[in-house]
């Protein structure tokens, strides 16, 4: 069964620094995503993203956040300048006809 | 996005049945109900999606009533493995935000 990928799975960054997530999305898929999880709280929607450009956004994107599909097949999230409280699980996901595929995650850490 | 409510948690036994049943009170006319399940450390996953009457796959089934304004999600003889938190979703078909809740935990316990 085809999957979505994501490296890495675990990042541990300092405050400020630029952080960049990586993700391939399931190889036919036209949608994508980018989802966040602060430990022990809900699933939170961050951005989508079709034909090469963002389609929807959260509040929580914000200017610090940034999503690139550099080529065919990678599908990135940028942050900036990193917060404490960026720190959570930050899950890609890939949708074709139907449902979204999620992918494992990467969880962050900001110290 | 019509709101669900689902109960916080659920306990089962291994072998057991488990029917979780969440409201949306104010769905849409051409919105879905759409089910996935999380396990620890991973990404949601899919599970089921429905809009009226009885849909059901190789993993569960979703039950919509008429008034679609709930529906439940039947997992026939829960094993350990279906610990997990189930969310319910509502939107259109080709809905391209989740929108998650807090969802319904489960204990399958032996």
């Amino acid at each position: 069964e085809p999957e979505v990928t994501q490296t890495p799975s675990h990042q541990v960054t300092q405050m400020g620094q630029e952080v960049i997530l990586r993700c391939v999305p399931i190889s036919n898929h036209l949608y994508f995503y980018w989802y966040r999880q602060i430990l022990g709280q809900k699933v939170e929607f961050l951005v989508s993203f079709y034909n090469n450009e963002i389609s929807e956004k959260s509040e929580i994107f914000d200017d610090q956040f940034s999503v690139e599909r550099p080529d065919g097949s990678n599908f990135t999230l940028k942050i900036r300048s990193t917060k404490l409280e960026d720190s959570a699980m930050y899950f890609c996901a890939s949708k074709g006809r139907q449902e979204q595929y999620f992918g494992p995650g990467t969880r962050l850490t900001v110290t | 996005l019509a709101k669900t409510t689902q109960p916080i948690s659920m306990d089962s036994y291994e072998g057991q049945e488990v029917n979780i049943t969440c409201s949306h009170n104010n769905i849409a006319t051409n919105d879905y109900i759409t089910w996935y399940q999380q396990f620890p450390s991973q990404g949601p996953r899919f599970i089921i999606q429905g809009y009226k009457t009885k849909v059901t796959n190789e993993v569960a089934s979703l039950f919509i009533p008429a008034d679609r304004k709930s529906s439940t999600l039947s997992l026939p003889r829960v094993s350990l493995s279906d610990t997990a938190v189930y969310y319910c979703l509502v939107g259109d078909k080709d809905f391209q935000k989740l929108v998650f809740g807090t969802g319904t935990r489960l204990l399958v316990s032996p």
